[in-house]
C-alpha cells in the first residue's frame, strides 16, 4: 500500500515564504501531486512533478526527489487567502498512474 | 464550463435506508472515482472506474457500491447505510491520457446518518 506524512499544521504570517513537506511510502510510483482545499470546499490541482526538481507556477513551486521519497510545495509572497489544507498526494499503483493516495493534510494559517 | 456535479449536497438519512449519490462530469474523461474524508484521515479512495463498464475497489470499499453504465456518470450507492458512513464525500474525475493529470472534483456531499 501507499503511505504518506505532512505536518498537520503549519502558521505563517503574510508576506513570508512557507514550504510544506510530503514524505511517502509506495510502490509502481508516477508522480506527486498537491491540491489545496480551503474549508467546506472541494480539492483544487495545483501541480504534480513526475521527474526529480523544482516546477514553478506563480507564487507555488513544488519540489520531488524521487530517490529520498520526499517532495515539497513552497508558497511565496503569503496571502490571507493562501490560508487552506494542503494535501500531497501520489499517483501509484492501480489506475494506471490515475489512482491518488492522499496524505492527511497541512492546515496553513497565514496571519497578519 | 468543465465540472464535475454532485448531488445531492446535504443528506441526512436514517440507518439502512439504500441511498444513492449521483456525479456527472462533462470532460469526456475516462477516470472517476469516489473519496470519503473525515477529520484528521486526508482522503481516502472508496471506489474508482477506469471506464465504462470498469471499476475496482479503493481502499475502502466496505459498505458502497458504484457502477458505470455511462462514460459521465458515476453513482455512489449505500445500501444499508450506517452511522460510520457519515463522512464528507467528493466525486473526481481526470483524463488518462498522461499520467499525473490534473484530477477535477465535485463540491461535496455532505452525508449524515442517524
Amino acid at each position: 500500500g501507499q503511505s504518506l506524512e505532512q505536518p498537520s499544521e503549519v502558521t505563517a504570517v503574510e508576506g513570508a515564504i512557507v514550504q510544506i513537506n510530503c514524505t511517502y511510502q509506495t510502490s509502481g510510483f508516477y508522480g506527486l501531486s498537491w491540491y489545496q482545499q480551503h474549508d467546506g470546499g472541494a480539492p483544487t490541482f495545483l501541480s504534480y512533478n513526475a521527474l526529480d526538481g523544482l516546477e514553478e507556477t506563480g507564487r507555488f513551486s513544488s519540489f520531488l526527489s524521487r530517490s529520498d521519497s520526499y517532495g515539497y510545495l513552497l508558497l511565496q509572497e503569503l496571502q490571507m487567502k493562501d490560508s487552506a489544507s494542503y494535501f500531497c498526494a501520489v499517483s501509484a499503483g492501480g489506475g494506471g498512474g490515475n489512482k491518488l493516495t492522499f496524505g492527511t493534510g497541512t492546515q496553513l494559517k497565514v496571519e497578519l | 464550463e468543465a465540472q464535475v456535479t454532485q448531488n445531492p449536497r446535504y443528506l441526512i438519512t436514517v440507518t439502512g435506508k439504500k441511498l444513492t449519490v449521483t456525479c456527472s462530469q462533462n470532460m469526456n474523461h475516462e477516470y472517476m472515482s469516489w473519496y470519503r474524508q473525515d477529520p484528521g484521515l486526508g482522503l481516502r479512495q472508496i471506489y474508482y472506474s477506469m471506464n465504462v463498464e470498469v471499476t475496482d475497489k479503493g481502499d475502502v470499499p466496505e459498505g458502497y457500491k458504484v457502477s458505470r453504465k455511462e462514460k459521465r456518470n458515476f453513482p455512489l450507492i449505500l445500501e444499508s447505510p450506517s452511522p460510520n458512513q457519515t463522512s464528507l464525500y467528493f466525486c473526481a474525475s481526470s483524463s488518462t491520457q498522461g499520467r499525473g493529470t490534473e484530477a477535477f472534483f465535485g463540491q461535496g456531499t455532505r452525508l449524515t446518518v442517524v
